[in-house]
């Protein structure tokens, strides 16, 4: 079975500076990808970034980037530079190998705040 | 393309009452599933489906049913509504070949009285 442990409390920020959320994760697959989503007050999913277990390097997708550390079992997204539009719900999330498996496991979330 | 959509945004419903919650993609993807969210709950996937005529259970199946009939749409039948369904529910679509992120709806926020 696969999970995602997300256990920081709301998290708070100033504008432009760094900020890292957290994301454990558990499972017995040895092929497996890790998400983040980002769900601001309006209530869509926002995909993120995508790191693939076999992936040597660690994903980047503009100002967000994974820190993947597979023998911590941890995938901590890194958001640079804050902007108020950051200030979102964000969800960490896991599949395992395609087919049945395809399915999306969630972490809890973190409350991402960010002060002008 | 529209992505992926469903209907109706909003509803409320009476205990006892059955209705279906729509979803479609436009993307020809193979892979649909529905989750629901509550609140400290995260998402929590209800029913998947990995192409027409292919349907299984997720984390929290009971009181609901799914089919699907064509690639493009996936709907999520409630039979017998009850308050412990008050929830936001959300339709995801992606490709199962590749290990990438999947797409959601815009979600559907029911209330069961």
């Amino acid at each position: 079975a696969q999970k995602i442990t997300q256990t920081q409390p709301g998290m708070f920020v100033q504008e432009k500076e760094a900020v890292t959320l957290d994301c454990t994760y558990d499972t017995s697959d040895q092929s497996y990808g890790l998400f983040w989503y980002k769900q601001p007050s309006s209530g869509e999913m926002i995909f993120l970034i995508y790191q693939g277990s076999y992936d040597e390097q660690n994903a980047t997708e503009g100002r967000y980037s994974l820190n993947f550390q597979k023998a911590r079992k941890s995938a901590n997204l890194v958001i640079s530079a804050s902007q108020l539009g950051d200030s979102a719900m964000y969800f960490c999330a896991m599949r395992g190998p395609t087919g049945a498996n395809s399915k999306l496991t969630f972490g809890k979330g973190i409350t991402l705040s960010v002060r002008p | 393309n529209a992505g992926v959509t469903q209907t109706p945004k909003f509803q409320v419903l009476k205990t006892g009452q059955s209705m279906t919650l729509q979803c479609a993609q436009d993307m020809n993807h193979e892979y649909m599933s529905w989750y629901r969210q509550d609140p400290g709950m995260g998402l929590r996937l209800i029913h998947y489906s990995v192409g027409a005529g292919i349907t299984d259970q997720g984390e929290v199946p009971n009181g609901y049913n799914v089919s699907r009939s064509t690639t493009e749409d996936f709907p999520l039948r409630l039979l017998s509504a009850a308050p412990s369904q008050t929830s936001v529910y959300f339709c995801a679509s992606g490709e199962q070949s590749t290990m990438m992120g999947q797409f959601f709806g815009p979600g559907t926020r029911l209330t069961v009285l």
